[in-house]
């Protein structure tokens, strides 16, 4: 089967310019989760959502960072204004459904540089 | 909330020795434990899991243990090959509908041949 699939894999951007990635999860998963791995760290949630409703976005920094799935499927995580920590690899990630017992797939992430 | 803690950080075996990583969990909640490896450049993958009604796992070279007392679970690898080297990662997940992986820090496993 496909795996997820996200874009742009890599993008090199300017602090305090904006930035947009694109997740297409596993077809028929539920659950949709956007990670945060910096280097040389285990990836962070950011958000995660069940079909079109957020779950859990404690972690997200809403001052900056937005996150939708208006169809329950397709998603797209928005960093505006970049800053210099922000450079990090954004991972998507997709399950079944939420609860245990559901493996959660990753894609291969879109790797940010904010110079 | 959920943390994890990982160790070792870097870890170099020689071919065909075994391999230890350990983690720790503060949540005891928590009740699914998975191991994701990730190569330079490449998505995290699911290698094993466990779940806490279990106190040991194996798939073929690769094994995991749960300790829900003391909290901690550990990954074995025997027989390691170079392919084996890679970046492993711990994670734990608290009960409920919602799963959301707490990860560790990473253990960076070098093969030597």
């Amino acid at each position: 089967e496909a795996g997820v699939a996200q874009s742009p894999r890599y993008k090199i951007i300017e602090k305090r310019q904006s930035v947009a990635f694109w997740c297409n999860p596993i077809s028929g998963h539920a659950t949709l989760y956007w990670y945060q791995q910096i280097l040389g760290q285990g990836p962070k949630l950011l958000i995660q959502f069940q079909n079109n409703g957020v779950v859990d976005d404690s972690q997200l920094p809403k001052d900056r960072f937005s996150a939708e799935r208006l169809k329950g499927v397709d998603s797209t995580l928005k960093i505006q204004p970049a800053k210099l920590e922000d450079s990090a690899v954004y991972l998507c990630a997709s399950s079944y459904t939420g609860a245990t017992g559901n493996t959660i797939y990753f894609g291969e992430g879109s790797w940010l540089t904010v110079v | 909330g959920e943390n994890v803690e990982q160790h070792p950080s870097t870890l170099s075996v020689q071919e065909g020795d075994s391999a230890v990583i350990k983690c720790t969990y503060s949540d005891s909640a928590s009740n699914y434990f998975p191991w994701y490896k990730q190569e330079l450049g490449k998505r995290p993958q699911l290698i094993i899991d466990i779940r806490s009604n279990v106190g040991e796992k194996k798939d073929q070279r690769i094994a995991v243990t749960l300790n829900k007392t003391a909290k901690h679970f550990s990954l074995h690898i025997t027989e390691t090959q170079p392919e084996d080297s890679a970046v492993y990662f711990c994670a734990a997940s608290l009960s409920g509908s919602a799963r959301q992986l707490t990860f560790g820090s990473g253990t960076q496993l070098t093969v030597l041949p």
